[in-house]
């Protein structure tokens, strides 16, 4: 069971809008960690997409956004593209563990 | 541009060691700030982080696998390595290296390999 609880899948059409909820606890997010969040598209390795809970890498669309409040964290993708169907996780750290942890992970599904 | 290549051993028997290398190429592993990663994901699931490496040799380990993980780095060949033994099915799983940094975790990934655990 992941430290940091993902919804398993979310859906939209495309152009619309999405979200994702990582969810921790007082050891991990609420202990002001930073959340990071990752794209996998099948059969390959995961892409950091966001850093530091709202920046992102050179190269990434600012379509994605993310954001941190108390506890959890989120994803946003604005104007859903058939290319953003992939699984996301998000990362963070947790002092009770003293290691990194991810969250159990989200598909996304454009309709 | 920085690139990590795993290699090492595809199929592995229950109780035996695994073992896996991850070499970098298009740059130094003694670059200062740097850790560099091992991550996990069985199939159908989850990733999760397995320890990491800097390249004074300090290690840190994910608490539930510390028993029996060992991450080593050779500076000489620019390359770092897994060793994790006694394995089980549990153990198969699609293993990445990672490199990572203060504040921007885990840039750069290798492709992964697949290792499976059976007789």
């Amino acid at each position: 069971q992941s430290v940091l609880a993902q919804p398993p899948s979310v859906s939209g059409a495309p152009g619309q809008r999405v979200t994702i909820s990582c969810t921790g606890s007082s050891s991990n997010i609420g202990a002001d960690y930073d959340v990071h969040w990752y794209q996998q598209l099948p059969g390959t390795a995961p892409k950091l997409l966001i850093f530091g809970n709202t920046n992102r890498p050179s190269g990434v669309p600012d379509r994605f956004s993310g954001s941190k409040s108390g506890t959890s964290a989120s994803l946003a993708i604005t104007g859903l593209q058939a290319e953003d169907e992939a699984d996301y996780y998000c990362q963070s750290y947790d002092s009770s563990l003293t290691g990194f942890v991810f969250g159990s992970g989200t598909q996304v599904t454009v309709l | 541009q920085l690139q990590l290549q795993e290699s090492g051993s595809g199929l592995v028997k229950p109780s035996q060691t695994l073992s896996l290398t991850c070499a970098v190429s298009g740059g130094s592993l003694s670059s200062g700030g740097y850790s560099w990663s091992w991550i996990r994901q069985p199939p159908g699931k989850g990733l999760e982080w397995i320890g990491n490496i800097y390249h004074s040799g300090t290690t840190n380990y994910n608490s539930s696998l510390k028993s029996r993980v060992t991450i080593s780095v050779d500076k000489s060949k620019n390359q770092f390595s897994l060793k994790l033994s006694s394995v089980t099915a549990a153990d198969t799983a699609v293993y990445y290296c990672a490199r990572d940094s203060p504040g921007i975790p885990f840039d750069i990934w290798g492709q992964g390999t697949m290792v499976t655990v059976s007789s």
